[in-house]
C-alpha cells in the first residue's frame, strides 16, 4: 500500500515564475492539506481539500491555490514566485477529516522548492 | 507567543539516556500529533493522542489535557533517534495542524 507521494522531489524556480507541486494520498484517503515549512521552522498551514473544494485555508496570499481531483490527489500551485517561497512543501493526507482535525495525518516526503 | 512551544530546542545525548520532550499548547484541541523528521524532510507521525498514554517500542508520550501540556519520552536512546521531533496539535472544527517549531535530537555513539 503506498504511502503519500510528491512530486517533484526537489525544484528550482526563478523569481516571478510560476509552480505546481503534486500530491497523491495514501489509498482511501479523502483530504489532502499542504504545509510550507521553511527552513528551521515548523510548518505552517496552507490550506485543506475535501470532495474538490478547498475547506480551509491558512494565512497564505491568493498567489497560492489549489485543487483536488475525482482520485482525491491535489496540486499546489504558487505564482508570481517570490524568494520567500523557498521552502519544502508538504502534503499530509487524513482519511474523512471532514475539517474536523482529528483524523491521524499522513505525510509525504515533501517537494523542496528553491527561488532564485 | 506562540500556540505551540516545545522545549528544548536542541538536545544532544549519549546512546543509551531517557530523553524528554516537552510540549505545551495554548488552545483548544480534540488531538496532539508527536512527528518525526528526518534531514532531507520526510515526516514520520509517531502518536496522535487526545488522552492519556501510548507507548511503541521506545517511545513513549504522555498528555494532560487540562495542563495543555504534553511529553515524549525516548527510553535506551540510539543513534538512529537523532532527528527533529515536531509537536502538533488540531482542535475543534479546525483541519489543519497547528506545528511547534521542534526539537532537534542528536544522540552520539
Amino acid at each position: 500500500d503506498a504511502g503519500v507521494t510528491q512530486s517533484p522531489t526537489h525544484l528550482i524556480k526563478t523569481r516571478g515564475q510560476q509552480v505546481t507541486l503534486r500530491c497523491s494520498p495514501k489509498s482511501g484517503h479523502d483530504t489532502v492539506s499542504w504545509y510550507q515549512q521553511a527552513l528551521g521552522q515548523g510548518p505552517q498551514f496552507i490550506f485543506q481539500y475535501y470532495e474538490e473544494e478547498e475547506r480551509q485555508r491558512g494565512n497564505f496570499p491568493d498567489r497560492f491555490s489549489g485543487h483536488q481531483f475525482p482520485n482525491y490527489s491535489s496540486e499546489l500551485n504558487v505564482n508570481a514566485l517570490w524568494l520567500g517561497d523557498s521552502a519544502l512543501y508538504l502534503c499530509a493526507s487524513t482519511l474523512n477529516a471532514r475539517g474536523t482535525g482529528v483524523g491521524e495525518q499522513y505525510f509525504g516526503p515533501g517537494t523542496r522548492l528553491t527561488v532564485t | 507567543k506562540n500556540e505551540v512551544e516545545q522545549s528544548p530546542q536542541n538536545l544532544t545525548a549519549q546512546e543509551g539516556e531517557f530523553i524528554t520532550i516537552n510540549c505545551s499548547y495554548s488552545v483548544g484541541i480534540s488531538a496532539l500529533h508527536w512527528l518525526q523528521q528526518h534531514p532531507g524532510g520526510g515526516i514520520v507521525s509517531l502518536f496522535m493522542l487526545s488522552s492519556g498514554k501510548k507507548k511503541h517500542g521506545r517511545l513513549i508520550a504522555t498528555i494532560n489535557i487540562q495542563e495543555k501540556h504534553s511529553s515524549l519520552h525516548i527510553t535506551a536512546s540510539h543513534p538512529r533517534d537523532s532527528a527533529v521531533y515536531i509537536c502538533a496539535v488540531g482542535g475543534g472544527s479546525q483541519g489543519n495542524l497547528i506545528f511547534g517549531k521542534g526539537t532537534k535530537l542528536s544522540v552520539k555513539p
